[in-house]
C-alpha cells in the first residue's frame, strides 16, 4: 500500500505570495491532518481534515487554511507568506478522526525570501 | 499541552546497548500517544502507540511505558543499532479527533 504523498516536496516563494501544498493520504484513510515544523518550534498541529470538514485547528493565523477533497486529498493554503513561515509542512493521513494511528508523509519544505 | 522547546536533548548509546528515551507529556486528558522516529530530511515514522487504558507495549524492538500518574511516557529500544540513530519524539493526542501534540524531541546517537 503506497504511503502518504506529499507534493511539491521542496517550493521557495518571497514575502507576500501564497503557496498551496498537496496531500494524498493513505488509500482508505480519511482523515488528513497538517503539521509544521520549525527549529525553533518543533512540530506543531494546524488542523485536520475528515470526511470534507475541518475538525480540528491549532493556534495559527486565518493566512493558513486547508480543505479536504471528496477523495480525501487535501490542500493546504498559505496567504500573504512571511519569512517565518519557513518551515517543513508535514501532512498525516489517519484511517479515522478520534485518537487513531497517524502516517506521515515526506513533508513539503518550504523557503520564504 | 503545545510544543516544544528550544534545546533538543541528546542520548548517546554504544551499539547493542539498550536505549530508553524519555518524554513527559503536558495534558491529562490525552488518550493515546504514540512515538515516532524521524530521520534527517524525512518525516516522521511511526514506531509503536499506547492508550491511555495501557501502562505497556511491546512491539519488535521496542517497549512503550506509560505512567499516567506523573504524565510521563518511555520508549525503551533493545540492542541498539546504527539505523536507529535519527530523533524521536512523543506525541500525544487531546480527543475529540486527531489533534497531536509533539515533545521536543531527543536526538539518539548509536556509537558503532
Amino acid at each position: 500500500k503506497a504511503g502518504v504523498t506529499q507534493t511539491p516536496r521542496y517550493l521557495i516563494k518571497t514575502r507576500g505570495q501564497q503557496v498551496t501544498l498537496s496531500c494524498s493520504p493513505i488509500s482508505g484513510h480519511r482523515s488528513v491532518s497538517w503539521y509544521q515544523q520549525t527549529p525553533g518550534q518543533g512540530l506543531q498541529f494546524l488542523f485536520e481534515y475528515f470526511s470534507e470538514t475541518q475538525r480540528n485547528k491549532g493556534n495559527f493565523p486565518g493566512r493558513f487554511s486547508g480543505r479536504q477533497f471528496s477523495n480525501s486529498r487535501s490542500e493546504m493554503n498559505v496567504s500573504t507568506l512571511e519569512l517565518g513561515d519557513s518551515a517543513l509542512y508535514l501532512c498525516a493521513s489517519s484511517f479515522a478522526t478520534g485518537s487513531n494511528e497517524q502516517f506521515f508523509g515526506p513533508g513539503t519544505r518550504l523557503t520564504v525570501l | 499541552g503545545e510544543s516544544v522547546g528550544l534545546h533538543l536533548p541528546t542520548l548517546s548509546v554504544q551499539e547493542g546497548d539498550n536505549s530508553i528515551i524519555n518524554c513527559a507529556y503536558s495534558n491529562s486528558a490525552s488518550d493515546y500517544f504514540i512515538w515516532y522516529k524521524q530521520e534527517s530530511g524525512k518525516g516522521p515514522q511511526f514506531i509503536i502507540d499506547i492508550r491511555s487504558n495501557m501502562d505497556k507495549r511491546q512491539g519488535q524492538r521496542v517497549t512503550v511505558l506509560l505512567n499516567k500518574t506523573v504524565k510521563h511516557l518511555s520508549l525503551q529500544i533493545a540492542a541498539t543499532q546504527p539505523g536507529d540513530s535519527a530523533v524521536y519524539f512523543c506525541a500525544e493526542n487531546m480527543p475529540p479527533g486527531n489533534q497531536f501534540y509533539f515533545g521536543t524531541g531527543t536526538s539518539l546517537t548509536v556509537i558503532p
